[in-house]
């Protein structure tokens, strides 16, 4: 069984960078899109981003100045990176195996 | 970027009632790349239905997806009483991914 499981700071102040990591446990890297999703409080699903084993990326035109992802096959994990956050970056962050499983979602809340 | 609407924005039925939820895409969803999730409040999204109407491993035949191109449909039959979320429809076909705004179902 597939799961991810995610941590990383929850709480930033603005201009700071969001750092999030997501390790996979019951399957390999290789072979699927790594994917990360933000909700914002109460609102719908963003897609930023995905990577896959041999780390390339795809980002979302939205935030692609902003997002670095990164992959650590030997560690079975991938990362994100969002650079100077604002309020507007608050949101539940989410890691996914492409479509399917999600991770348990990292609230992420950016005040001065 | 293919933008998704889903209506209704809420739907309101009773328990035993069938559910019919849409979602229309501004242009074609290319290979039926089309999937429903549900969400629960401080959950994240499950997973339901996946290239237009295939069920997820666990998921009741209660639920089913149909529809391709751009206009997509998601039915639950029967609804049973933990059936009551906000259920998105996401296109993983095109970068970006895109999903829905998502739509209420909600207990009348």
């Amino acid at each position: 069984q597939v799961q991810l499981q995610q941590w990383g700071a929850r709480l930033l102040k603005p201009s700071e960078t969001l750092s999030l990591t997501c390790v996979v446990s019951g399957a390999p890297l290789s072979g699927y899109s790594w994917t990360w999703i933000r909700q914002p409080p109460g609102k719908g699903l963003e897609w930023i981003g995905e990577i896959n084993h041999s780390g390339s990326t795809n980002y979302n035109p939205s935030l692609k100045s902003r997002v670095t992802m990164s992959v650590d096959t030997s560690k079975n994990q991938f990362s994100l990176k969002l650079n100077s956050v604002t309020a507007a970056d608050t949101a539940v962050y989410y890691c996914a195996r492409r479509i399917d499983p999600w991770g348990q979602g990292t609230l992420v809340t950016v005040s001065s | 970027e293919i933008v998704l609407t889903q209506s209704p924005g809420t739907l309101s039925l009773s328990p035993g009632e069938r559910a019919t939820l849409s979602c229309r895409a501004s242009q074609s969803v290319s290979s039926s790349y089309l999937a429903w999730y549900q969400q629960k409040p401080g959950q994240a999204p499950s997973l339901l239905i996946y290239g237009a109407s295939s069920r997820t491993t666990g998921i009741p035949d209660r639920f089913s997806g149909s529809g391709s191109g751009t206009d997509f449909t998601l039915t639950i039959t029967r609804l049973e009483p933990e059936d009551f979320a906000v259920y998105y429809c996401q296109q993983y076909g095109s970068s970006p991914i895109t999903f829905g705004q998502g739509t209420r179902l909600e207990i009348k």
